[in-house]
């Protein structure tokens, strides 16, 4: 069974700050691993995914993510927050690249002014 | 990009009614679709698996009956919520499987959500 924790339902920083959000995942077999964002009541936007091959993977938005196999983590990460940054988050595991998604219980990121 | 839309994105009915939201893939074909609920604050919780051609396939603890699927063609699936009551009220999220392309991978595409209230 897959199954995937984010540490932090709510994260704030400032903008201009680094941001980091955690997610951790447990597979039985090779992972295929997402972040999606989600503006108050819109549909899920894809941020970037791990499939197989290059563990730092760069997305939209100036996201990045790393896929570390030996602590189970694909932790997200902006260098600098930007005021639109704020929405939720949601990491997610796929054993098949996208088929039976299960996510995260997503993080809510807040960006002060 | 591929996209996917999801009708109506808004719905407010009477208990005891019947809702259809309806899933389309825009400029592809999906034989694969999902569907979503979510509810407030809260992640996306899948609730079964839409196939074109074939029986939709249900997480456990989803009623079959309740929540009807059907994909009827390569770029339809519809969820009907029978005999809704206040509990069912929710956001539903569709996605899309597009196919896999020369060298690539399948990737998931969502609708933008319909919101369901039941009154």
């Amino acid at each position: 069974a897959q199954s995937v924790t984010q540490l932090g339902s709510h994260v704030s920083v400032s903008e201009g700050a680094l941001v980091l959000l955690r997610c951790n995942y447990s597979s039985s077999v090779p992972p295929y691993l997402f972040w999606y964002v989600q503006y108050p009541n819109q549909g899920l936007q894809l941020l970037l995914k791990y499939t197989t091959g290059a563990t730092l993977v760069k997305g939209i938005n100036g996201f990045e993510a790393e896929f570390k196999k030996s602590e189970t983590s694909f932790h997200l990460t902006k260098p600098s927050a930007h005021m639109s940054d704020a929405a939720e988050y949601f990491c997610a595991v796929s054993e098949t690249g996208g088929f039976k998604t299960i996510f995260g219980a997503g993080t809510r990121l807040f960006v002060k002014a | 990009g591929a996209v996917v839309s999801q009708h109506p994105s808004r719905v407010i009915c009477k208990s005891g009614t019947s809702v259809k939201i309806e899933c389309r893939s825009l400029d592809f074909q999906a034989t694969t679709m999902f569907w979503y609920r979510q509810f407030p604050k809260q992640s996306l919780m899948l609730m079964a698996t839409s196939n074109e051609g074939s029986k939709a396939t249900y997480e456990q603890g989803v009623e079959k009956d309740k929540f009807l699927i059907n994909h009827a063609s390569l770029t339809l699936s519809t969820l009907t919520v029978t005999s809704a009551h206040p509990e069912d009220s929710s956001f539903y999220i569709c996605s899309a499987i597009l196919p896999l392309t020369s060298g690539g991978t399948e990737t998931q595409y969502f609708g933008p959500g319909t919101r369901l209230l039941v009154l």
